[in-house]
């Protein structure tokens, strides 16, 4: 079965510093994996997806995610926050049952500290 | 251009009520999600279309629930006889095409249905 964990449902980071949010997933078969951002009030809006070319992806707003097989992982960073990037963040891996659908994750809550 | 939209924004309702829901995907966009997303907790798939038809419903907890995309367009969710558990964002997608593992959903801002 696929499912998708993220783990840590709220992180906080001061401005300037790094950003790391985890998701690992799960899935019996090479899955598409996306990260979205949800700003209060703003519908979901995509950062960057993975479809099995390259491994690193880049994304907006200068965030970026790897792709690890091997770890089942795929977390998303950014070398230095802004006040901006305080959001809520899905990690999203599609599967085939029928159609394709996307399983999202509880969620992290990224607060950014000036 | 147009994103997403979806109204209304809020709906507080009665239990036992019925509601409906409004979306207006973007124009040329084939495939249409609706998704709920309780406190705390990502969004769960409900139902997707392709044009016309609902190509998969299997994530509509019961009959209560509905929806329709009569002209390939606009859709409307649904709900009867609703239940204080029916409280929830009710969130909106579509995408050019569906039938791919690849393609990237776009989000309306969601209806919070509130159930008294």
């Amino acid at each position: 079965a696929q499912s998708v964990t993220q783990l840590d449902s709220h992180v906080s980071v001061s401005e300037g510093t790094p950003v790391l949010l985890r998701c690992n997933y799960s899935s019996s078969y090479s899955p598409s994996l996306f990260w979205y951002v949800q700003h209060p009030n703003k519908g979901l809006q995509l950062l960057l997806k993975y479809t099995s070319a390259a491994t690193l992806v880049k994304g907006i707003n200068g965030f970026e995610a790897e792709f690890k097989k091997s770890e089942t992982s795929f977390h998303l960073t950014k070398p230095s926050a802004h006040m901006s990037d305080a959001a809520e963040y899905f990690c999203v891996v599609t599967y085939y049952s029928g159609t394709y659908k996307y399983i999202f994750g509880t969620g992290t809550r990224l607060k950014v500290l000036a | 251009g147009a994103g997403v939209s979806q109204t209304p924004s809020n709906k507080v309702t009665e239990k036992g009520k019925y509601v409906e829901l409004r979306c207006d995907p973007i124009s040329g966009h084939t495939a249409l999600y609706w998704y709920r997303q309780s406190l705390g907790q990502g969004p769960e798939f409900l139902i997707y279309f392709q044009g016309t038809g609902a190509a998969d419903d299997s994530g509509l907890p019961n009959d209560r629930f509905f929806a329709v995309r009569p002209e390939g367009s606009v859709s409307t969710l649904k709900i009867q006889r609703t239940e204080r558990g029916d409280s929830a964002v009710y969130l909106c997608a579509s995408s050019l095409r569906g039938g791919t593992s690849e393609v990237e959903q776009f989000f309306g801002p969601g209806t919070r249905l509130t159930v008294l």
